[in-house]
């Protein structure tokens, strides 16, 4: 079993529809949660953290549930520049961080 | 320009040739990464360092890998004996004192 693992999707959507990604993870040691965002031939960058409390950035939240060892990521009105690879990302040890596949959005005109 | 670099951009080889990569990292950053991407996945850890301290070694790493990072500033990957295999993007990246990643853009290396 990986580590790390995401639906690969692809999800297409329509411009200003709400799609959720999650994520889950088998290190129950687990401290550090993220989600960076790849787009095309680039390199990953960081979207943002996740927080047990949960957490939300503009139309961007997300959600922790240690219990059931998954993340989630919402992303509200859909924009054609939300189109990326969405990766999941957790630490495995203190700063060892281990990226999930990665989850293809494609958003519609 | 202050985010990481990484050289070259593009590597091609002929199998059973040696390559080497250099990372270097943002100034003030205390552990630098490598990660290995091929297409469709996410990136797969290979190593990391705090300062020249090479703390953990991914046992996907075979021992033709390896990697040093010598005064705790850049660092280079060298691959001896390249296998068509081991074709992938080579990502690098570096934090400091939070727990954000900073990548370079990688270097794309082809295996013939």
């Amino acid at each position: 079993r990986k580590e790390v693992e995401q639906d690969p999707g692809p999800f297409n959507v329509p411009e200003g529809a709400t799609v959720a990604f999650n994520c889950t993870y088998s290190n129950s040691a687990s401290q550090s949660f993220f989600w960076y965002r790849q787009d095309c031939r680039k390199e990953p960058k960081l979207l943002m953290s996740v927080y047990s409390s949960g957490n939300e950035d503009g139309r961007f939240t997300a959600q922790l549930n240690r219990a059931s060892q998954y993340i989630s990521l919402l992303i509200r009105d859909s924009k054609l520049s939300d189109s990326a690879t969405y990766l999941c990302v957790v630490t495995s040890g203190t700063y060892k961080y281990i990226f999930g596949t990665g989850t293809r959005l494609k958003v519609l005109a | 320009d202050t985010g990481v670099s990484q050289n070259p951009r593009h590597k091609i080889t002929k199998r059973g040739q040696n390559v080497t990569f250099r990372c270097d990292p943002i100034s003030e950053h205390n552990r630098l990464y490598w990660y290995r991407q091929t297409l469709g996945q996410g990136p797969e850890f290979l190593t990391y360092f705090q300062n020249e301290a090479q703390l953990e070694k991914s046992r996907l790493l075979s021992d033709r890998f390896s990697a040093e990072r010598p005064k705790g500033s850049f660092s280079t990957l060298e691959i001896q004996r390249t296998e068509q295999g081991d074709s992938a993007m080579y990502l690098c990246a570096s934090s400091g004192t939070g727990t954000d990643l900073y990548f370079g853009p990688g270097t794309r290396l082809t295996v013939l």
